[in-house]
């Protein structure tokens, strides 16, 4: 199976500075359709997973625009312009390409200083 | 309004079953992939299983086969997920999540979630 290894596991960051969440996989997420399948889901603290980004860079509808996605092939990021209180939360990225299984990151907690 | 609630987690032994089940509304239930994912106190999102649209098809993680199964009932809204054989690792809270319109894109939609806790 694939593997996905985000970095860093843990983010402080301060308030209005940026942040950046990168996503690693162990091979390829171009599939055969050419798009390339990987997602990025936020976790706020006592709530349910929610989907941000989709096929790399697609921001879902009310996600803020400080929030983008970047990458291609085995690398990518996300990134957060300007952070603000209610980003705290751990951030997962989620591979498409290789289903079945779907294969999440270990999760990025990223906090405010 | 898009609505997921699951129901039917609790404190079973190892060895024993449960069912889960997810109620759905606020969209055509019949016409869209599920899936279950379960998240270990203080871990990260594991998928556990996905059943397609009229149940035509199933699938699951490698470390719940043979053991759990999905299902649905469309004339209920409804997703089920049954457990046997627990065992002390698969004590996680368990979401019901629907799936966009391909599983490649992810879930868009999350239920709260039920704490399935399998201990002696």
């Amino acid at each position: 199976d694939v593997v996905m290894t985000q970095s860093p596991l843990s983010l402080p960051v301060t308030l209005g500075q940026p942040a950046s969440i990168t996503c690693r996989s162990s091979q390829s997420l171009v599939f055969r359709d050419g798009n390339t399948y990987l997602n990025w889901f936020q976790q706020r603290p006592g709530q349910s997973p929610r989907r941000l980004i989709y096929k790399v860079s697609n921001r879902d509808s009310g996600v803020p625009d400080r929030f983008s996605g970047s990458g291609s092939g085995t690398d990518f990021t996300l990134k957060i312009s300007s952070v603000e209180a209610e980003d705290v939360g751990v951030y997962y990225c989620m591979e498409g390409k290789n289903w079945p299984p779907i294969t999440f990151g270990q999760g990025t907690r990223l906090e405010i200083k | 309004e898009v609505q997921l609630l699951e129901s039917g987690g609790g404190l079973v032994q190892p060895g024993g079953s449960l069912r889960l089940s997810c109620a759905a509304s606020g969209f055509t239930f019949s016409g869209y992939t599920m899936s279950w994912v379960r998240q270990a106190p203080g871990k990260g999102l594991e998928w556990v299983s996905t059943i397609t649209v009229s149940g035509a098809r199933t699938y699951y993680a490698d470390s719940v086969k043979g053991r759990f199964t999905i299902s649905r009932d469309d004339s209920k809204s409804t997703l089920y997920l049954q457990m046997n054989s627990l065992r002390a690792e698969d004590t996680a809270l368990y979401y019901c999540a629907k799936v966009v319109v391909t599983i490649r894109e992810g879930f868009d939609y999350w239920g709260q979630g039920t704490l399935v806790t399998v201990s002696s």
